[in-house]
């Protein structure tokens, strides 16, 4: 079955830097890799999303890369705010009935 | 539109008693998924539903089971709750119809058994 890591496990940031956290995946079947932040007690929630056969994909502050030929992918938030401050979580999803296999998430600090 | 409800959102057993956690969708999503969390583990799939009357083991199902009601219900029950099942359960859908079918959770229940 599918296997993602993500790196780094948690991460600390100045309030308008960047961030970029990293996942790998190992079957190479997988087309939908969608990111999730949570806060803290809240649900996951769906940020951005990518399919296979793009490379990347832009949302205002936060962008997603996909490298098929390495199997990783990650996500990059540009001018980072205390709000940004949430576990985030990549997923990768081989197609088989919409299965989501989740890293283990990322802790990002944004200090003002 | 409420989305993804879950009931309810917290929980105490004691080891051996039973329990059904409900979860209920109302965006006429097909697939619908129970995923449990605990710290530094992500989110693991324990079972889903592709469609109505369908349903399937994931990565952790052991201890639980499973009921996909109707389209818009699909509930998970622990018979006998132990310990090591304290967590917060998730319950999620998506319409896999669509070509990104990024997934929306309901509120999670948390679950501590004693």
């Amino acid at each position: 079955g599918e296997n993602v890591e993500q790196h780094p496990s948690t991460l600390s940031v100045q309030e308008g830097d960047s961030a970029v956290i990293k996942c790998t995946y190992s079957d190479s079947a997988s087309n939908y890799f969608p990111w999730y932040k949570q806060e803290l007690g809240k649900r996951p929630q769906l940020i951005i999303d990518i399919r296979s056969n793009v490379g990347e994909k832009k949302d205002q502050r936060i962008a997603v890369t996909l490298n098929k030929t390495a199997k990783h992918f990650s996500l990059h938030i540009t001018e980072t705010q205390p709000e940004d401050s949430a576990v985030y979580f990549c997923a990768a999803s081989p197609g088989s009935w919409g299965k989501l296999q989740f890293g283990a998430g990322t802790q990002v600090v944004v200090t003002p | 539109n409420a989305g993804v409800t879950q009931t309810p959102k917290f929980q105490v057993l004691k080891t051996g008693q039973s329990m059904t956690l409900q979860c209920a969708q109302d965006m006429n999503h097909n697939s619908m998924y129970w995923y449990r969390q605990d710290p530094g583990m992500g989110l693991r799939l324990i079972y889903y539903s592709a469609s109505e009357g369908t349903t399937d083991k994931g990565e952790v199902p052991n201890g639980y089971n499973v009921s996909r009601l109707n389209k818009r219900e699909f509930s998970l029950r622990l018979e006998s709750a132990a310990p090591s099942q304290t967590s917060v359960y998730f319950c999620a859908s998506s319409d896999t119809g669509r070509a990104n079918y990024g997934y929306t959770f309901g509120s999670g229940t948390r679950l501590t058994v004693v």
